[in-house]
């Protein structure tokens, strides 16, 4: 399995930008990028996915390197509602489209 | 409303009792799944099914068996082999079309506490 790399935690202060990196240096070509975010005692909900273009949605914004050996999952403005742990994946495409699997993510706070 | 749901949300159990919790989906999807989550740690999988009547094991199978009997439905049953039971578990489930762009769903999990 291809595998993802984030840091532990990430701290950012009310209504700035925050930008949450994800290494995954061994990823293949048909690999796309997911992010997922799992608020306290619930469930992890989807945010973006991309495969080489940059992706925009009502969420946030998914840049991905050239190389797509990293990416950063850009909030343009965090609120409070950010503070929530995300976890970038790598989902296959063909034979192992099936594969979920989660590391520890990163756990964002977010400051008033 | 298409969804996901687990229930109970809270459930207790008394050591060297046989639980099972619950897993529904209206999605239509092909793949479930079922992860524990302990406290400030990532999401281990647990057992997962790619189709009826089929089902694979994850990385911590061990105490815990699952049936896929319907495609909405995949139940997890926490034996009393389950050494360290007292977990978040969470179910999702995930339309399969062979490429890596299909979202997955999750319900909003059973906190099973061992009393």
């Amino acid at each position: 399995d291809a595998k993802t790399t984030q840091p532990n935690s990430m701290e950012s202060n009310e209504e700035e930008p925050v930008h949450l990196p994800c290494n995954h240096s061994t990823i293949s070509g048909t690999d796309y990028i997911h992010w997922y975010r799992q608020l306290p005692s619930q469930g992890p909900e989807y945010v973006i996915h991309g495969l080489t273009s940059n992706v925009n949605n009502r969420m946030a914004s998914l840049a991905i390197a050239e190389d797509r050996k990293s990416s950063t999952l850009i909030l343009h403005r965090a609120t409070l509602r950010d503070a929530a742990v995300y976890y970038c994946i790598l989902r296959a495409s063909g034979a192992g489209s099936y594969q979920l699997t989660f590391g520890k993510g990163t756990k964002l706070s977010v400051i008033p | 409303d298409g969804g996901i749901t687990q229930s109970p949300k809270y459930l207790f159990r008394k050591e060297g009792q046989n639980v099972t919790l619950s897993c529904e989906q209206n999605l239509n999807h092909d793949a479930m799944y079922w992860y524990r989550q302990d406290p400030g740690q990532g999401l281990r999988l647990i057992y997962y099914s790619q189709i009826v009547n089929d089902f694979q094991k994850g990385d911590i199978a061990e105490g815990y068996s699952v049936s896929r009997e319907k495609k909405e439905s995949f139940p997890l049953t926490v034996t009393s082999a389950q050494k360290n039971p007292t977990a978040f578990y969470l179910c999702a489930s995930m339309l399969l079309t062979g490429r890596g762009n299909t979202e997955a769903f999750f319900g909003q999990g059973t906190r099973l506490t061992v009393v």
